[in-house]
């Protein structure tokens, strides 16, 4: 299985920061790569897919970058909104792994 | 607008068999391009997927948990099912159903989960 490792696990930040969360692969795993928001009690979200596209209806201050085993989720002016865990996960190949995620706490 | 929503016991004794349905609304469960997949949350832990169904019936199982896992479809209701046999204390999370789609209606490539259900909280214990 392909493991993602991400970084940090957690910190802190204030609103109005530019935040940004790496995720790196076991092996490469070309662009197959979305990133998820997941507020407290809620579903995880959806907000970019291959590795930079972002999703319908998200912020265009999420912004994802990388290919091959490294890539970034950066936030280019945190809002108070966007205080949560981010997770990456892959679909290059089955089974479909996850990082173990980065919770972004208010400083 | 396509919602899956989860349903089954809240809570499951030792040794028994966890059982979940998903049930699709706002969509058909048998469209050609996408999968059907459950995702397990421990509390205070990371997402942990178990394993994803096509209409067909073809399945994908996460090798970590394929020898307790049985997912199956039913087009008929538009839903789809988990059975998580032997569980024990480890198996408590809450449950997740999703839809991810295929890059390729050949090859059947998975891509990302989107949407999901809202979960339900499974507990294991006598």
């Amino acid at each position: 299985a392909i493991r993602m490792t991400q970084s940090p696990s957690s910190f802190s930040a204030s609103t109005g920061d530019r935040v940004t969360i790496t995720c790196r692969a076991s092996q490469g795993i070309s662009s197959y790569l979305a990133w998820y928001q997941q507020k407290p009690g809620k579903a995880p979200k959806l907000l970019i897919y291959a590795a930079s596209t972002l999703q319908s209806g998200v912020p265009s201050r999420f912004s994802g970058s990388g290919s091959g085993t490294d890539f970034t989720l950066t936030i280019s002016c945190l809002q108070s909104e966007d205080f949560a865990t981010y997770y990456c996960q892959q679909y290059y190949s089955y089974p479909l792994t996850f990082g173990q995620g980065t919770k972004v706490e208010i400083k | 607008q396509l919602q899956l929503q989860e349903s089954g016991p809240g809570l499951v004794k030792p040794s028994e068999t966890l059982s979940l349905t998903c049930t699709v609304s706002g969509g058909s469960i048998s469209s050609s391009s996408y999968y059907w997949g459950w995702i397990r949350q421990p509390p205070g832990k990371g997402l942990e997927w178990i394993g994803s169904i096509y209409y067909s019936g073809s399945t994908y199982y996460n090798p970590s948990l394929k020898s307790r896992v049985t997912i199956s479809v039913d087009t008929s209701k538009n839903q789809f099912s988990l059975k998580l046999s032997s569980v024990t204390a480890a198996d408590t999370a809450v449950y997740y159903c999703a839809r991810h789609g295929v890059l390729s209606t050949v090859t059947k490539t998975p891509n990302w989960f989107d949407p999901w259900g809202q979960g339900t909280l499974v507990t294991v214990s006598s």
